[in-house]
C-alpha cells in the first residue's frame, strides 16, 4: 500500500488557469507538508498542517492555498497559474522526526 | 537560521569503490540530521538519520553516515558502490528544539556509479 500518495502524477494546463493536487497518506501521521522543487532540484518548504491547523506558510504567493479536509489530506489548490509555477510538488508527512514523501506531481504551465 | 551545504553537484565513482557524499550544516542548536535519495521521476526516500546516540549512523542499501558535531558535517558513506546507487541525495537538517519546524535541504549531489 503506497504511504502518502499523491494525484495526479502530471499536470499540464495553461496560465491563468486554477488546478488542484490531492494529497493523502495512510500513516496515521499528524503532520503534512508541501514542497516545490524547481528545475535545479532545489526542494523548498512551502506548508505544514499539524492535525489539520496550518503551522508554517512560507513566503508563498496567495495564489497558493492548502486545505487539510482532515488529518490524513492535504490539498494544494492554485490560483491564476504562472509559467514560474511549474515545479514538481511534493506533499511529505511525519509523525515524531522522519517525513516521508509522496511521487510527486510535476506541474507544467503553458 | 538552519542551513545544508552539499559542496558538490556531483560525485562519480566506479562500481566496487567506496563512495562518499559530503554535507556540512549549520543551527542554532543541536541537529537532527537526515539523508534522503531521489531516483529519477521519483519521490524522495528515507535513507538514514541522526537522532542523538552513536556518531556512526546505519541506513538502507548499505549506506551510513557519521555525524561530526566539530566539523559539523554529517557525510554519507558506502564502502562498496553498485551501479543502481546511481540517483540524487539530499542532506537535511532540522534544529531538534524548534518544534514542527520542517527539514532544511542542501541543493542536492548528483552520484553516478560507473560499472
Amino acid at each position: 500500500d503506497t504511504a502518502v500518495s499523491q494525484t495526479p502524477k502530471y499536470l499540464v494546463t495553461q496560465m491563468g488557469n486554477d488546478k488542484s493536487i490531492k494529497c493523502e497518506q495512510n500513516l496515521g501521521h499528524d503532520t503534512m507538508y508541501w514542497y516545490k522543487q524547481d528545475s535545479k532540484k532545489f526542494l523548498k518548504i512551502m506548508f505544514s498542517y499539524n492535525n489539520k491547523e496550518l503551522i508554517i506558510n512560507e513566503t508563498v504567493p496567495n495564489r497558493f492555498s492548502p486545505k487539510s479536509p482532515d488529518k490524513a489530506h492535504l490539498n494544494l489548490h492554485i490560483n491564476s497559474l504562472e509559467l514560474g509555477d511549474s515545479a514538481v510538488y511534493f506533499c511529505a508527512s511525519s509523525h515524531a522526526d522522519t517525513q516521508y514523501f509522496g511521487p510527486g506531481t510535476r506541474l507544467t504551465v503553458l | 537560521a538552519q542551513s545544508v551545504a552539499q559542496p558538490e553537484d556531483q560525485v562519480n565513482v566506479a562500481e566496487g569503490n567506496p563512495l562518499t557524499v559530503k554535507c556540512t550544516y549549520s543551527v542554532s542548536g543541536n541537529p537532527y540530521l537526515f539523508w534522503y535519495v531521489q531516483y529519477p521521476n521519483r519521490g524522495l526516500q528515507f535513507l538514514l538519520k541522526y537522532i542523538t546516540g552513536d556518531n556512526l549512523v546505519k541506513g538502507s542499501y548499505g549506506f551510513e553516515a557519521e555525524f561530526n558535531k566539530s566539523q559539523t558535517s554529517f557525510h554519507l558513506k558506502k564502502p562498496s558502490a553498485l551501479v543502481s546507487d546511481s540517483a540524487l541525495y539530499f542532506c537535511a537538517v532540522r534544529d531538534r528544539g524548534s518544534g514542527n519546524t520542517p527539514l532544511v535541504f542542501g541543493k542536492g549531489t548528483r552520484l553516478s556509479v560507473i560499472a
